[in-house]
């Protein structure tokens, strides 16, 4: 147990839709990131913030939305889904940037039929 | 352009055997991080090893060492002793931005490892 959890585990929903995935970072850990695994574009980072403050932005689609909270949690929007938003979305958390390992909650499961 | 490269898809090791998962990678960042990751079937991220840019010596956690050849540009795993529940995908990862809160990690391809009884 990695000590990063995420909510829901899975989400079925339909195209069109919009849906929030959740997660709580370690104890401790400042750092939030999002990332999108699916099977044709493998695993890619989509964004990062870091004591509330985004910091970091990489492949993050602009129907995508993402904020973390003052008792750090984060939450990744995802709106206007699509058949391709299909994909398993994890939530790391680090203590200081990436200087230090990243550790992953167990993933969220997107299909969107 | 940062990237990593994981040229084998998929490999079979025979158990207790040492195993080599490859990776090479591209920056023109003089500070970066190198990281190695395996994704089980059950699907969670486990972090396994990591090696700054600047560290002399190989990284080695366990059964799990980073060959880290910084002038090739490769920072490849070695597993001693292979096991039955190293059966897994294995991810080479590399932190771009420097020792800043600011960074990102891009992941290569990935090599599936499944070990032979």
């Amino acid at each position: 147990d990695s000590g990063v959890t995420q909510t829901p585990k899975h989400l079925i929903t339909a195209t069109g839709q919009r849906v929030t995935l959740r997660c709580s970072p370690r104890s401790g850990d400042l750092s939030v990131y999002w990332y999108q695994q699916s099977l044709d574009q493998g695993l890619q980072f989509l964004i990062q913030y870091y004591n509330g403050e985004e910091r970091a932005k990489g492949n993050i689609l602009e129907r995508f939305s993402a904020q973390q909270f003052p008792d750090l949690h984060s939450e990744l929007n995802l709106s206007s889904l699509e058949l391709g938003d299909s994909a398993l979305y994890f939530c790391a958390s680090s203590a200081r940037g990436s200087i230090h390992e990243q550790f992953f909650g167990p993933g969220t499961r997107l299909t969107v039929l | 352009a940062q990237k990593i490269t994981q040229t084998q898809p998929g490999m079979f090791v025979q158990e207790k055997e040492a195993v080599t998962l490859d990776c090479t990678y591209d920056t023109s960042d003089q500070s970066y991080g190198l990281f190695w990751y395996k994704q089980p079937s059950s699907g969670e991220m486990i972090f396994l090893i990591y090696q700054g840019s600047y560290d002399e010596q190989n990284a080695t956690e366990g059964r799990y060492s980073l060959n880290f050849q910084k002038a090739r540009k490769s920072a490849n795993l070695v597993i001693s002793a292979s096991q039955l529940g190293d059966s897994a995908m294995y991810f080479c990862a590399m932190r771009e931005g420097g020792y800043s809160s600011a960074s990102k990690i891009i992941f290569g391809s990935g090599t599936r490892l499944s070990i032979r009884p």
